[in-house]
């Protein structure tokens, strides 16, 4: 069966120290692969999606940067955290096709920028 | 730009009662609709995918419909229990002109508490 993976679940950092969110997806093979923040009182917003190895789509701008190293691994890096970075970020995969698909969340890390 | 809006945005219900969650969207072009659930500090769960083509999906106690013309959805629970309390989250599919690339737009969901 196929399961995601997100690490670490909470993370306190300071502002301007770097920061790098990892996912996993395990029981699938080139998925598509997406980033979210879902910010205090603010709905869920699209960071940046990947269809393959090294293919990186951003959605808005800001202070984040994302990456694809592997086929089954989704990075989320900043250089220097700001305030604005704070939230939480959800992983996510999409399984099945053009009729019949689903998105599966991984749990969700929790960062607090200080 | 599509807007997803998700009404109300709390709701307190007596266990065993039926409700209905509203979520309405600006652009009809969408690919399909999916309901979730999210637990406090969890990710989400998918609940329910309506293709565009689809008026309602079924599963268990809860009915999603969808009317795409007007640009709405509804989620539907039966016979609600505590268990049920969570926010609930609409999202619809967003594509990239001719393809659909998965990306969803969420609404800011509707946080729903069944009360013993």
């Amino acid at each position: 069966s196929q399961t995601i993976h997100q690490w670490p679940a909470t993370l306190v950092q300071p502002v301007g120290s770097p920061l790098s969110l990892e996912c996993t997806v395990e029981g699938t093979s080139n998925p598509n692969l997406y980033w979210y923040r879902q910010a205090a009182g603010r709905g869920l917003q699209l960071l940046f999606y990947s269809v393959g190895i090294g293919q990186i789509s951003s959605e808005v701008p800001q202070n984040l940067s994302a990456s694809r190293p592997q086929d089954r691994q989704f990075i989320l890096s900043s250089k220097k955290l700001l305030l604005s970075d704070s939230g939480f970020y959800l992983c996510a995969w999409r399984w099945g096709g053009a009729t019949n698909e689903k998105l599966f969340f991984g749990s969700g890390t929790q960062l607090s920028v200080l | 730009k599509q807007e997803v809006t998700q009404i109300p945005a709390a709701l307190s219900v007596p266990e065993g009662e039926n409700l209905v969650l509203n979520c309405s969207f600006t652009d009809s072009a969408i690919y399909n609709l999916q309901w979730f659930r999210q637990d406090p500090g969890k990710g989400l769960t998918s609940l329910l995918l309506i293709q565009s083509s689809q008026r309602e999906q079924t599963s268990g106690r809860l009915n999603a419909s969808l009317d795409k013309s007007s640009g709405r959805s509804t989620l539907y629970i039966a016979a609600s229990q505590p268990g049920d309390s969570a926010t609930y989250l609409c999202a619809v599919s967003a594509g990239d002109g001719s393809s659909n690339t998965g990306k969803l737009i969420f609404g800011q969901g509707t946080t729903l508490q069944v009360k013993p």
